[in-house]
């Protein structure tokens, strides 16, 4: 069974720009999940998708935003890039909520290394 | 607000020895409660997990966790330290409300031969 994969897994952008992320999901999990992950700031909670929909989101800026698609593969977008957006990008899927309910468990994908410069 | 703290960013070991990483939350409801190991360059991996099943969660790895709700705690252990456990360690709250997710700053772990 094939993991969640991300990519590209780098980035290198400049400021101003915007990007966009891509995850897919382990085959059959439909929740997922995206966390930012810095040396200052630590793993900080973007979004949750699940069928489609937002479910939960983080305390980011509206430039930060996402979506998920039919097949559960979801992407994330930062527009106007800026320096302290640099950061290792981690997605994660679960069968059906962030964390896994009950004995579900949540996998994570490497990351997506995102400079910006 | 919703907090998670773990204590000590840096903890060192023997090898074979006790390892015991801290870590409180702060929650009026016992809230999911996860312990994650990160290995450099790569995402993180579910060691265990607290669904207020059983007090005493065992994980993968030979690690186990308890949850104290008196003490709102849940430390991570395991019995006899092996090199291969040399990673960052990260504890985590999911609020049964708003489904939000909240971690630790991490514990890097080191492990003397």
């Amino acid at each position: 069974k094939a993991g969640v994969t991300q990519t590209p897994r780098y980035l290198i952008k400049t400021r101003g720009q915007q990007v966009t992320l891509s995850c897919s999901p382990i085959s059959g999990h439909r929740s997922v999940s995206w966390y930012q992950q810095t040396p200052g700031q630590g793993l900080q909670f973007l979004f949750e998708y699940f069928s489609e929909t937002q479910r939960n989101k983080g305390n980011f800026p509206g430039r930060f935003s996402g979506r998920q698609f039919s097949n559960s593969r979801s992407e994330m977008n930062v527009s106007t890039l800026e320096l302290g957006d640099s950061a290792l990008y981690l997605c994660a899927s679960s069968l059906s909520s962030q964390g896994g309910r009950g004995k579900e468990t949540q996998y994570f994908g490497p990351g997506t290394r995102l400079l910006v410069l | 607000a919703q907090s998670v703290t773990q204590l000590g960013s840096h903890v060192s070991v023997s090898e074979g020895a006790l390892v015991l990483l801290r870590c409180n939350y702060s929650s009026s409801v016992p809230p999911y409660l996860f312990w994650y190991v990160q290995y450099p360059n790569q995402g993180l991996q579910l060691l265990l997990k607290y669904t207020s099943a059983a007090t005493l969660v065992k994980g993968i790895n030979g690690f186990e966790a308890e949850f104290k709700k008196s003490e709102t705690s849940f430390h991570l252990t395991k019995p006899s330290a092996h090199m291969s456990d040399a990673a960052e360690y990260f504890c985590a709250v999911r609020t049964n409300t708003g489904n939000q997710f909240y971690f630790g700053t991490g514990t890097s772990l080191t492990v003397i031969p």
